[in-house]
């Protein structure tokens, strides 16, 4: 298994800024994924992060508002651009060791909560 | 694209009794079908999974049933104990093209088990 830490653990934000949360993976792990989410809910996926090159985004979800890097195998970043109060949500970092098993881990997640 | 469907949606039992959550999924083409844990305040634990090519596996108290011909597959938790009260959320996987690792979560299941 895979060992994942998130920060910060939670934070509450102004309306208009920005923040970005930082993934860290224990070991190597092929794909990396950011999840959000919102209260009392299921997890939706934002996009696929990708080691070298810009993230696969999932409907609904743009790279302006959710910029995200992936500068290796093992450490990636989400941010939230020019937040609102709709923002506010848990944002979990995920990361799986092989692809083809499907299995992910997940960390414990960043709450965000936006005034 | 993939839809999972999960019930119920809240589960009260009595310590030492057993739970049943149903999970259903549409596209044939799903092989991995993993169920995750989620206590208050934290991300989620993979606890069990399960693959295409089996039918159930056990883990201690912890089984997973899956009929590939009707799309379903459940979680069995027997002899359950107050800290099995948690979150509880089945995904399921394809390992093809453009989604290979990304996982589509049903909506969850509060179980409460009471001592």
């Amino acid at each position: 298994s895979a060992v994942i830490s998130q920060k910060p653990s939670r934070d509450i934000c102004q309306r208009g800024t920005s923040l970005t949360i930082q993934c860290q993976v224990d070991s190597q792990v092929t794909m990396m994924f950011w999840y959000r989410q919102q209260p009392g809910q299921s997890l939706t996926l934002i996009a696929t992060a990708n080691q070298g090159s810009e993230a696969t985004y999932e409907s609904g979800f743009v790279i302006d508002k959710f910029p995200i890097s992936r500068p290796n195998l093992t450490f990636s970043t989400l941010t939230v651009s020019n937040m609102s109060p709709e923002d506010s949500s848990i944002y979990l970092c995920s990361g799986g060791t092989t692809a083809n098993t499907g299995e992910l881990f997940f960390g414990e997640g960043s709450r965000l909560t936006v005034l | 694209g993939e839809n999972v469907e999960q019930h119920p949606s809240t589960l009260s039992v009595q310590e030492g009794d057993s739970a049943v959550i149903k999970c259903t999924y549409s596209d044939s083409a799903s092989n991995y079908f993993p169920w995750y844990k989620q206590e208050l305040g934290k991300g989620p634990q993979l606890i069990i999974d399960i693959r295409s090519n089996v039918g159930e596996k056990k883990d201690q108290r912890i089984a997973v049933t899956l009929n590939k011909t009707a799309k379903h597959f459940s979680l069995h938790i027997t002899e359950t104990q107050p800290e099995d009260s948690a979150v509880y959320f089945c995904a399921s996987n394809h390992d093809r093209g453009s989604t290979l690792g990304r996982l589509y979560f049903g909506r969850g299941t509060q179980l409460t088990v009471w001592p």
